[in-house]
């Protein structure tokens, strides 16, 4: 069965420094979400794309953040100068659309740790 | 503003014996509710969706009933296993806005 992979499974980074999370969505999906859930909290939405460009965003999604999807496959979330409070694991999911709603398969998760 | 709430926010049951988690949404307007269930370190899994039309919809041991008057939810869990302990998340969607995520209920199955 098809799925949403997410790399790296963990990642650990100093603050200040610029890390990148991929994911690659399932092959026929055109809609593609980022998430966030820090440790003991709820999933809180980032961003959504469609068509290559943003879709939504919330306010979380500031300018250090940037998505692309470089190639057609991979789905790439980009954190410019992280912070300690960026520290929680980052979730991909991949949307595929039906007459009746959405249906949305989550990746495994990136956790990044930012010391 | 959209809201989802879940309760309670922590269960812990027997192994064997059936739970039942609540979940209440203000989202508007609705389009469809989905609980998911998320083990410790990983992603969401869907377990249930759940149209306006649809009041009651079940996977296994898993049933799900909806009552869209009172923007209700529940997650009956039967004859729970070590297995089941796990968060489960209710998300609501309203037509042409993103999910809105509960803060999930977790739940704990002791042997």
């Amino acid at each position: 069965e098809p799925e949403v992979t997410q790399t790296p499974s963990h990642q650990v980074t100093q603050m200040g420094q610029e890390v990148i999370l991929r994911c690659v969505p399932i092959s026929n999906h055109l809609y593609f979400y980022w998430y966030r859930q820090i440790l003991g909290q709820k999933v809180e939405f980032l961003v959504s794309f469609y068509n290559n460009e943003i879709s939504e965003k919330s306010e979380i999604f500031d300018d250090q953040f940037s998505v692309e999807r470089p190639d057609g496959s991979n789905f790439t979330l980009k954190i410019r100068s992280t912070k300690l409070e960026d520290s929680a694991m980052y979730f991909c999911a991949s949307i595929l659309r039906t007459s009746s709603y959405n249906e949305q398969f989550f990746g495994p998760g990136t956790r990044l740790t930012v010391l | 503003k959209n809201q989802v709430e879940q309760s309670p926010q922590s269960l812990i049951i027997l192994e064997g014996k059936n739970c039942t988690l609540q979940c209440n949404y203000t989202v508007s307007p609705f389009s469809n509710l989905r609980w998911y269930k998320q083990d410790t370190g990983r992603g969401p899994v869907s377990l249930t969706i759940m149209t306006f039309s649809e009041n009651t919809k079940s996977n296994g041991r898993y049933t799900a009933t909806l009552d869209a008057d009172t923007k209700q939810s529940s997650l009956h869990i039967t004859a729970s296993q070590l297995s089941d302990s796990a968060s489960y998340i209710c998300v609501v969607t309203a037509y042409g806005q993103n999910f809105v995520f509960g803060p999930g209920t977790r739940l704990s199955v002791l042997p």
